[in-house]
Formats: C-alpha cells, structure tokens, sequence
C-alpha cells in the first residue's frame, strides 16, 4: 500500500509570510498532484509534477518534485488570506496507468489578515 | 453549469436506513470515483469504475455498493446506515489521456449524518 504523509497538518501564519508544506513517501509515484480545498467545495487541482526534480511555479506558488519522484513540496510566498484552505497532495499510481491517486491527509492552512 | 454534480447536498437519516448518492458529469470522462473524507484522514477511495462494465472496490468498499447507469452516472449506495459512516463524500471524474494524466475532477461533495 502506497502512503503519503503530509506536514504540517495544521499552520495558522499572517499575511506576508512564506510558508512550505511537505508531502513524503517511501513509494515511487508516476505523478504527483497537488489540490486545494475550500470549505463547502471539492477538491481543485493546482499543479501536477511528472519528472524527478521538476518545479513548478504558479504566481506565488512553488511546487517541487524530488529528484526520486518520493516527495514533494509546495512553497507559498508572501501568503494572502485567500490562500487559506485544505491543500492535498496525490501521488499518481506507479504503474503507469494513472488511473488511482494515493491522497495525503491534507494540510489546513489559515492565513491570518 | 458544474461539469460534475452530486445530489443530495446534504442528507441526514437514521441507522439501518438504504441511502443513495448520485453523482452526474457533463465531461465526457469514462473514469468516475467515489470518496469519502474525514477530518484528518485525507480522501479515501471507496469504489472506481473505468467505464459502465467495470468496476473496481477501492480501500473502504465494506458498507457500500456502487452502480454506473450510464458513462454520466455513478450512484453510491449505503445498504443499511450506521453511525460511522457520518462523513464528506465526493465524486470525481478523470480522464486518462494527457501526460501526468488522471487529473481528477471532484464534485462539490454530499454532507452525511447518520444518526
């Protein structure tokens, strides 16, 4: 069984800090996905990694894929009270066909204004 | 209009009670899944289907059925309620073509209480 671990699973910071939230495994994964949640909603996918060592950016969000494609993070400069939310990260099934996602337990951040 | 959509919204009954969840999307998406979340425990797979012949159980299948009517279809069944099964649940669609693929579009979830 394929597990993910995310840290932390909670983080209450103010508005302007920076902020990384991790997500390891001891399993190789074909992709990795990161989504966010907001209350009342269902998850929204805000990135997908493939290649070992890849980084991606999207405005103040930095998502990075280890070079063994085990791990990943997700940095968030200068945090705005809208980037409050669940943040998940999903690792993409091993064997290629991408049909399954193995989730991590999610991380609730509050960005306080 | 929401490209997935599940129906109810919210729901509360009673142990021992037959319930379903319906879920619906526009996308054209062969490859449909159901979860169900908890604080703190993350989206745990409850039943996935490739396509209205297949079906697959996932990790927390006990308690539940699934039946995919139609490509857009796929209804969640709770045969006989219990207290425990009080949770979030979701539907989600993919798509597997595209790199990275299995992008996942989840609906905007069912509220159960069993009391």
């Amino acid at each position: 069984t394929q597990l993910l671990e995310q840290s932390p699973q909670f983080l209450s910071i103010q508005e302007g800090e920076n902020l990384t939230v991790y997500c390891n495994s001891s399993s190789v994964f074909s992709s990795l996905q990161w989504y966010r949640q907001e209350p009342g909603e269902g998850p929204v996918l805000l990135v997908t990694v493939v290649t070992g060592g890849e980084v991606k950016k999207l405005k103040r969000l930095t998502f990075q894929f280890g070079d063994a494609r085990k791990d990943s993070s997700l940095h968030i400069t200068a945090a705005q009270p809208g980037d409050t939310g669940l943040y998940l990260c999903a690792g993409g099934d091993s064997g290629g066909s991408n049909y399954k996602l193995t989730f991590g337990k999610g991380t609730l951040l509050t960005v306080n204004p | 209009d929401a490209d997935v959509t599940q129906t109810p919204r919210n729901r509360i009954t009673k142990t021992g009670k037959r319930i379903m969840l319906e879920c619906s999307q526009t996308k054209g998406h062969d490859r449909m899944y159901w979860y169900r979340q908890d604080p703190g425990l993350g989206l745990q797979l409850i039943y996935y289907s490739f396509d209205v012949k297949d079906i697959n159980k996932g990790e927390i299948s006990d308690g539940y059925s699934v039946s995919r009517q139609a490509q857009a279809k796929f209804s969640l069944s709770l045969e006989s309620a219990i207290p425990n099964q009080t949770a979030l649940y979701f539907c989600a669609t993919s798509d597997p073509t595209g790199s990275g693929g299995g992008v996942q579009f989840f609906g905007p979830g069912t509220r159960l209480t069993v009391l």
